[in-house]
C-alpha cells in the first residue's frame, strides 16, 4: 500500500514549456486535491476533484489544468510555465464518508518545480 | 476570505520542555480541524484531529484544544524531542467547502535544541 505517489519529484522547466504532474493513490479515495506551497504562504488549493471525471477550481487555479480520467489518478498540467509557478506541489486524497463526517487527507511527498 | 492562521511563525524550545503551538480560525461554523507536521523535504503528516463537538483530544504526547468561543486551536507537545523539529500546520474544513478541501494556515516552525 503506497498511499499517495507523485511523479516526478523534481523538475526544472524553461519559461513557456509545458508539463504534467502525476498523482496516484491506491486507497480508493473519491476526493483528490492539488496544492502548491510557497515560502511563508502555507498550502494553497489549486484544483480538486470529488470523483472520477469531475474537476473544479480551488483558490489559485490560473495557469493550471487538471484531469481525473481514472479514480486513482489526478493529473496537474502546466500549459505554458511561468517563473511564478516555481513552487512545491502536493497532491492529497481523502475518502468520501457519505457526508457524515470529515477525515484526514493523505499527502504525497511533493514535486519541486523550478521555472527558469 | 476566511482562513486559518497561526499566531507565531517560529517557536524555539529546549528538549524536554512542553511546546504549545497556537492557531486562530475565522469561520465559526467549521466543524473539523487537523494538525499536520511537515519535515523538511516531505509532505504533511497527520498528527491529530478534532471535531467541533469536542474541546480536547489527546494522542501520544500530543493534545489538541479547541476553544470555539474565541475560535482558537492549539497543539500541545509534551516532552518535546529533537525529532519534533518541523513545520506545524493547522487546517480546517469549513462547512459547504468545495470538495471538503482542507484550508491551511501559514505554519509554525518548531525548533528543538538539545
Amino acid at each position: 500500500n503506497a498511499g499517495v505517489t507523485q511523479t516526478p519529484k523534481f523538475r526544472v522547466l524553461k519559461t513557456g514549456q509545458s508539463m504534467t504532474l502525476l498523482c496516484a493513490q491506491d486507497m480508493n479515495h473519491e476526493y483528490m486535491y492539488w496544492y502548491r506551497q510557497d515560502p511563508g504562504m502555507g498550502l494553497r488549493l489549486i484544483h480538486y476533484s470529488v470523483g472520477e471525471g469531475t474537476t473544479a477550481k480551488g483558490e489559485v487555479p490560473d495557469g493550471y489544468n487538471v484531469s481525473r480520467l481514472k479514480k486513482q489518478n489526478f493529473l496537474l498540467g502546466l500549459e505554458s510555465a511561468a517563473p511564478s509557478q516555481t513552487s512545491v506541489y502536493f497532491c492529497a486524497s481523502r475518502p468520501w464518508t457519505g457526508g457524515l463526517f470529515n477525515t484526514e487527507a493523505f499527502f504525497g511527498q511533493g514535486t519541486r518545480l523550478t521555472v527558469v | 476570505g476566511e482562513s486559518v492562521g497561526l499566531h507565531l511563525p517560529t517557536l524555539s524550545v529546549q528538549e524536554g520542555d512542553n511546546s504549545i503551538i497556537n492557531c486562530a480560525y475565522s469561520n465559526s461554523a467549521s466543524d473539523y480541524f487537523i494538525w499536520y507536521k511537515q519535515e523538511s523535504g516531505k509532505g504533511p503528516q497527520f498528527i491529530i484531529d478534532i471535531r467541533s463537538n469536542m474541546d480536547k483530544r489527546q494522542g501520544q504526547r500530543v493534545t489538541v484544544l479547541l476553544n470555539k468561543t474565541v475560535k482558537h486551536l492549539s497543539l500541545q507537545i509534551a516532552a518535546t524531542q529533537p525529532g519534533d523539529s518541523a513545520v506545524y500546520f493547522c487546517a480546517e474544513t469549513p462547512p459547504n467547502q468545495a470538495g471538503t478541501a482542507l484550508i491551511f494556515g501559514k505554519g509554525t516552525t518548531l525548533s528543538v535544541s538539545s
